[in-house]
């Protein structure tokens, strides 16, 4: 079966500090990957998606980026954190064809 | 931009009563898609419909899609408190992968 793991579940990162968010799924093969961010009581904004190795559609210029180095790796960055980017993000796949998404369960990101 | 817009943001209800969430969106779809999240946690995939398709069940969930007026609602009857949740509709469109645009979620909050 599927799984998808996003590590780690909280992170407390100083102003200026990078950031690396790592998303692995498992018992699928190209999947399509998300990166999404949710501020508190509000809606998912799509930052990445890709759909393959190296391919990474950028929704909204910011501060982050997002690397896919193997076909079930998905990793989102910053080089230099900002207040702004506290959030909580989702990880998500989807296969080929479409259907539903599958979630991790998210890393809550709190800038200090 | 968000694609899909919930309404309405906040919906309080008594369990044993039917709770009602619409959906409306902007562009041409492929499907649409309703999820749902406890409080800081992943989502998770309730239903998918087709954009040729008007009606679909999935137990206690009913999911209605009028295309030529760009909405959706998810029905929901005989609520119990363990619905309380945050819901989401999600629409697709195909850009050589999926790009998923999610709304900004109507909160449920269900009374015992």
């Amino acid at each position: 079966s599927q799984t998808i793991h996003q590590w780690p579940a909280t992170l407390v990162q100083p102003v200026g500090s990078p950031l690396s968010l790592e998303c692995t799924v498992e018992g699928t093969s190209n999947p399509n990957l998300y990166w999404y961010r949710q501020a508190a009581g509000r809606g998912l904004q799509l930052l990445f998606y890709s759909v393959g190795i190296g391919q990474i559609s950028s929704e909204v210029p910011q501060n982050l980026s997002a690397s896919r180095p193997q076909d079930r790796q998905f990793i989102l960055s910053s080089k230099k954190l900002l207040l702004s980017d506290s959030g909580f993000y989702l990880c998500a796949w989807r296969g080929t064809a479409g259907g539903e998404a599958f979630f991790g369960q998210g890393t809550r990101l709190t800038v200090v | 931009s968000q694609q899909g817009e919930e309404d309405p943001q906040a919906l309080s209800i008594q369990e044993g009563e039917n709770a009602t969430m619409n959906c409306s969106y902007k562009t041409s779809i492929n499907n649409l898609q309703w999820y749902r999240q406890n409080s800081g946690r992943g989502l998770v995939h309730l239903i998918l419909i087709r954009s040729n398709e008007r009606e679909k069940h999935s137990g206690r969930l009913r999911v209605t899609l009028d295309t030529s007026k760009k909405s959706s609602s998810l029905l929901i009857t005989a609520s119990r408190a363990a619905d309380t949740a945050s819901y989401f509709c999600a629409t697709d469109k195909n850009t050589g992968g999926f790009k998923t645009i999610f709304g900004a979620g109507t909160r449920l909050f269900v009374k015992a």
